[in-house]
């Protein structure tokens, strides 16, 4: 199984960037997602990175570092709607996911 | 339908009773799950199914249990509710096509 960290809360000012850090154990990783979830929703898919590196799509960023068990997701340009639970979620196998507990970002005007 | 639907949205539930959670896709995705999402906890899956005809136990399976008879459908019932499920249900699909589960709307459980 695995054991994933993230920080419980986040603020940040509108405009700014924020940093969300994961880590991980896992006997058999096979992907780090990340989800992001507002309050009374879904959770719906951000990034997925499988190798090392930097993925990015539009304002967001996620990097991984497989030997060191760790991934961060990158907010540029923070808006009011960013505001939100950030989950990451490791891969094991072919299917299923074990996700943190969840980062709430509020961002502040 | 578009997507994956859950119903129903929102339940109130007697100790002792028995729940049946539906969850529908139609997307054709082989592979669907049930997760609970508690306050500080995240999300937990509870059972899986890769593909029509086969289940696996999550990681807090127990007082639940799943089918799954076709693709698009994949019910999950409590036999009978204990107040420790009072959660939200979250039902997900993937396939091999695609990395990433995408989320039904979720289900509002309390159990009193």
């Amino acid at each position: 199984g695995q054991n994933i960290d993230q920080p419980t809360e986040m603020t940040a000012t509108e405009g700014a960037i924020v940093q969300i850090n994961c880590t991980y154990q896992t006997s058999g990783f096979n992907g780090l997602f990340w989800y992001q979830q507002h309050a009374g929703e879904a959770p719906t898919f951000l990034s997925y990175n499988v190798l090392d590196g930097l993925e990015e799509k539009g304002r967001f960023s996620s990097f991984l570092s497989r030997s060191k068990g760790y991934s961060y997701l990158l907010l540029k340009e923070l808006q009011m709607k960013d505001s939100a639970s950030y989950l990451c979620a490791v891969r094991e196998g072919d299917y299923k996911l074990s996700f943190g507990a969840g980062t709430t970002v509020t961002v502040r005007a | 339908i578009a997507g994956i639907t859950q119903a129903p949205t929102s339940q109130i539930l007697a100790a002792g009773r028995r729940m049946t959670l539906r969850c529908t896709q139609d997307m054709r995705h082989n592979a669907m799950y049930w997760y609970r999402q508690d306050l500080g906890l995240g999300l937990r899956l509870i059972h899986y199914s890769n593909t029509a005809g086969t289940t696996g136990k999550g990681e807090v399976p127990d007082g639940y249990s799943v089918s799954r008879a076709n693709t698009d459908d994949f019910p999950l019932t409590l036999a009978s509710a204990v107040p420790s499920q009072t959660s939200v249900y979250f039902c997900a699909s993937s396939d091999s096509a695609h990395n990433e589960q995408f989320f039904g709307p979720g289900t509002r459980l309390t159990v009193l």
